[in-house]
């Protein structure tokens, strides 16, 4: 998997746009960006993942640089639910056979 | 929606005890995993299994082993459990797709914690 790198912290306000950056520069072609998150005592749990172009779901938003050097997880409209630490990770498989590696990702908190 | 139930949530055992750890899947993936998360070192791969009977070592492997029996089960052992395996222990799986829809998503459970004493 290629390594990541977070920052460990963000604070964001409740109702605001969460931009949570990633950087990926030594990841691969066919290396896709995953994005997952960990509420406090609950297991980690898949956001969103791509490859080159931008995707969207009903969570979030993900915007990969043209280069792929480096992308930005996007919560529209964060409410305080969405206090978590929130992962980035590069993989080719992502789950499949062989899992995933975690970093330590972002602790990111939500102020009212 | 897709279930991963871990046996125990909380676990308190002494050293050199045997411990289990039981993880059941209701989705009939194919993986399963085992992690252990401990503070600022993230989520460590310690034994995964693409199908029953087959194990595969991690990146933490040493003092554990794996048990897949039946596709829907997949056990870490600790043969004699020590303080230095205190942690949070998380199970997840995953199915096999092709390609072209395979989403890469991990379903976890909701982690349990092992003190050993």
């Amino acid at each position: 998997d290629a390594k990541t790198t977070q920052p460990p912290s963000m604070d964001c306000a409740e109702g605001r746009a969460a931009n949570l950056p990633c950087n990926h520069s030594t990841i691969s072609g066919n290396e896709y960006v995953y994005w997952y998150r960990q509420i406090h005592s609950q297991g980690p749990q898949y956001i969103i993942h791509g490859l080159k172009n931008n995707e969207t779901n009903e969570m979030a938003s993900l915007i990969i640089t043209e280069d792929r050097k480096s992308s930005t997880l996007i919560l529209p409209h964060a409410t305080l639910r969405d206090t978590a630490v929130y992962y980035c990770i590069g993989s080719y498989s992502g789950g499949g056979a062989d899992g995933l590696t975690f970093g330590k990702g972002t602790h990111l908190i939500i102020q009212p | 929606d897709v279930k991963v139930t871990q046996s125990s949530r909380y676990l308190v055992k002494r050293t050199g005890e045997k411990v289990f750890l039981e993880c059941v899947q209701d989705m009939d993936h194919e993986n399963m995993f085992w992690y252990r998360q401990d503070p600022g070192l993230g989520l460590r791969l310690i034994y995964f299994s693409y199908d029953v009977k087959m194990k595969e070592k991690g990146d933490i492997p040493e003092g554990y082993s794996v048990s897949r029996e039946k596709k829907e089960r997949f056990s870490l052992i600790l043969e004699s459990a020590s303080t230095n395996q205190t942690s949070m222990y998380l199970c997840a799986s995953s199915p096999t797709l092709p390609a072209a829809l395979n989403t890469g998503e991990l379903f976890f459970g909701e982690g349990s914690r092992l003190t050993v004493l």
